[in-house]
């Protein structure tokens, strides 16, 4: 079965340090998303893909890049690591035949020490 | 303050109750789209609203999006334990569906539901 992954699962980092976020889909869906969710706000878009070499920045873009090199997967890295990216985050991704009905990951619960 | 706005941001009922969630956009809705994320997991979709005044309807779940295209609520009956979670609203905001996947969230509605 098609499905998207993410790892890892939690991760402990310090400030300053560059982190990276594994997304990984294989349902071939060309548009992928991050997302960080915190208490209050809901989902905040961070960076999206609608195919390979293709990035957009979201609404919560500074401080984080991402770079699609195939249509599986998607990596976040976050430069250089604040405890305000304390959260936790969402990849996704949609496609054929119902291009707005996304698919989440499990998502990585990330604490900025 | 926010695009989509969720009330109640959250609510405890007893089993067997019914219960609505609201959903209100400052923009016109083009699609609508009703997720659930239990704890520590990803969301699972539930329902999508394209038209104004469609009602959708999985099981114990009913959604409805208002005819001028700026509301929706999701509605449950007769609430069950494993009805429990966050409940979030995401909003497609251009038309003709070319939005492509990218969706503005709400800042979702806790759910409780005591046995």
């Amino acid at each position: 079965d098609a499905e998207i992954t993410q790892s890892p699962r939690h991760k402990i980092t310090e400030t300053g340090r560059q982190v990276t976020l594994a997304c990984h889909q294989t349902w071939n869906h060309n548009n992928m998303f991050w997302y960080r969710q915190d208490l209050g706000h809901g989902l905040r878009l961070i960076h999206y893909s609608y195919g390979v070499q293709d990035t957009n920045k979201g609404e919560v873009s500074d401080g984080y890049s991402v770079s699609r090199s195939n249509t599986e997967d998607l990596p976040l890295t976050l430069e250089s690591a604040a405890s305000s990216q304390t959260s936790v985050y969402f990849c996704a991704s949609s496609g054929h035949p119902n291009y707005n009905e996304q698919f989440f990951g499990p998502g990585t619960r990330l604490t900025v020490l | 303050s926010q695009e989509l706005e969720q009330s109640p941001q959250s609510l405890i009922v007893q089993e067997g109750k019914n219960l609505t969630i609201n959903c209100t956009s400052s923009k016109t809705l083009y699609g609508l789209y009703w997720y659930k994320q239990k704890y520590g997991e990803g969301l699972i979709f539930l329902m999508m609203l394209q038209k104004g005044g469609e009602e959708k309807s999985h099981e114990k779940i009913t959604a409805k999006l208002d005819e001028k295209k700026q509301q929706s609520s999701l509605h449950i009956t007769a609430s069950q334990p494993s009805h429990a979670g966050i409940y979030l609203c995401g909003a497609e905001r251009n038309a003709g569906g070319t939005s492509y996947g990218k969706l503005t969230f709400g800042q979702g509605t806790i759910l409780t539901v005591h046995p």
